[in-house]
């Protein structure tokens, strides 16, 4: 079972450069999310997306963009990386709207920016 | 205001021993549901137990058990018979009302198991 499914593991790159990080899961869930990860902060909510065709702005979507063209996958693009992007990324998703839902993440993308 | 609140940044335990990794917690929705997940040093994060508001009685799963008091915003997860396995960073997330799949994370509680 692949799940959810981020690459790539690693990047580094220049301030001003641009990158996509992808995300796609195989269990056909509705909800789909981006959280980033930094030392003492917990993770934080960038984007997410309840269905295909349909994005919205989570705590953190500044320097960010998202689509969601398919079910499957939700990617996060950086259009001009900045040193404050250095995090690690979580893409997650889930099945349904209910309280229970569990959330499963992908393994994480750890990004530097020089 | 955080809405999530991890307080003990780090936590020893013996193995063998029980713990408990404190989390309260802030919201008006009367619909929620609290989870803790686990994330060990390799970065994956695992889920680990789910408490929802309407629930009448706590959570239980294998070794974990969630002590639950809705009265004061606590839902604290109880990690029975320590493992070396275990040592890890925990954190406490709560999802507010229907339709959303969006978390809102603790900062997180590093818990190291020593022999």
């Amino acid at each position: 079972n692949a799940g959810v499914t981020q690459t790539p593991k690693f990047q580094v790159l220049k301030t001003g450069q641009s990158m996509t990080l992808q995300c796609a899961q195989d269990m056909n869930h509705e909800y789909m999310s981006w959280y980033r990860q930094d030392p003492g902060m917990g993770l934080r909510l960038i984007h997410y997306s309840v269905g295909a065709g349909i994005t919205d702005q989570g705590e953190v979507p500044n320097g960010y963009n998202v689509s969601r063209s398919t079910t499957e996958d939700f990617p996060l693009r950086l259009l001009s990386a900045a040193p404050s992007q250095t995090s690690v990324y979580f893409c997650a998703s889930s099945y349904g709207n209910s309280l229970n839902t569990e959330a499963f993440f992908g393994q994480g993308t750890r990004l530097t920016v020089v | 205001a955080q809405k999530i609140t991890q307080t003990q940044p780090g936590m020893f335990v013996q193995e063998k021993e029980a713990v408990t990794l404190d989390c309260t917690y802030d919201t008006s929705d009367p619909s929620y549901g609290l989870f803790w997940y686990k994330q060990p040093s390799s970065g994956e994060m695992i889920f680990l137990i789910y408490q929802g508001s309407y629930d009448q009685q706590n959570a239980t799963e294998g070794r974990y058990s969630l002590n639950f008091q809705k009265a004061r915003k606590s839902a604290n997860l109880v990690i029975s018979a320590s493992q070396l396995g275990d040592s890890a960073m925990y954190f406490c997330a709560m999802r507010e009302g229907l339709n959303t799949d969006k978390l809102i994370f603790g900062t997180g509680t590093r818990l190291q198991v020593f022999p």
